[in-house]
């Protein structure tokens, strides 16, 4: 088992949409549903945006969206800010004990 | 309003036993839905998770840190603590205590909803 595959960076202007993806195997992404993404900015814990692969806590903006295809989950940010410059991590359950964290991904909003 | 604060010595010797402390507040730690777990985070490695204990006292651990992991649960003290045995510099990072929600829960199942703040550990001589 390996962490899930995120690209190291991704960049956007304020307004514009990004996707970040989150590529695991048939053994974690593509079998089971509990896929969550994280937000951490510079010297913050983590904080959740998104759970269960599409849904969000209360209090996170609805321009924060999940889906997944295959062994693939995606985080879309539209209507970006310069608030949601930070880094975003998902996290894919890969059965029995094992809860994987992808790589983490750095959003520069330029 | 749930909280958690990790609590413990931020230098710890080559050789010898991590050990931290979290405390939960605002929520018991009887709460059927939740797992009370532990996270860390290298410098430029992302995070990991260690592992997590349910008040039953039932724990599952990362299959890759496993052997030298115990964690346990105090419900008299409302708090939940991490040992990690035979330490080298690699075990250096901030670790941070987490909520995980259960996996039967019926909502944010599986996810890590409430974190502490988080504390650094250096392993060093």
């Amino acid at each position: 088992q390996s962490a899930p595959t995120q690209p190291a960076s991704v960049s956007g202007s304020p307004g514009q949409s990004i996707t970040i993806s989150c590529t695991g195997t048939s053994t974690d992404v593509g079998t089971y549903h509990l896929v969550s993404w994280y937000q951490q900015h510079p010297g913050r814990a983590p904080n959740l945006i998104i759970y269960e692969g599409t849904k969000r806590p209360s209090g996170v903006s609805n321009r924060f969206s999940g889906s997944k295809s295959g062994n693939t989950a995606s985080l879309t940010i539209s209507g970006l800010q310069t608030e949601d410059e930070a880094d975003y991590f998902c996290c894919a359950y890969a059965g029995g004990s094992t809860w994987l964290f992808g790589g983490g991904t750095k959003l520069t909003v330029v | 309003q749930l909280q958690l604060q990790e609590s413990g010595p931020g230098l710890v010797k080559p050789s010898e036993t991590l050990s931290l402390t979290c405390t939960v507040t605002g929520d018991s730690v009887y709460n059927s839905d939740s797992y009370w777990g532990w996270v860390r985070q290298t410098p430029g490695n992302g995070l990991e998770s260690i592992g997590s204990i349910y008040y039953t006292g039932k724990t599952y651990y990362s299959p890759f840190l496993n052997s030298r992991v115990t964690i346990s649960v105090d419900t008299s003290k409302n708090q939940f603590s991490l040992k990690l045995s035979s330490v080298t510099a690699t075990d250096t990072a901030v670790y941070y205590c987490a909520r995980h929600v259960s996996q039967s829960a019926t909502t944010a199942a599986g996810a890590f909803d409430i974190w502490g703040q988080g504390t650094m550990v250096t392993v060093s001589s």
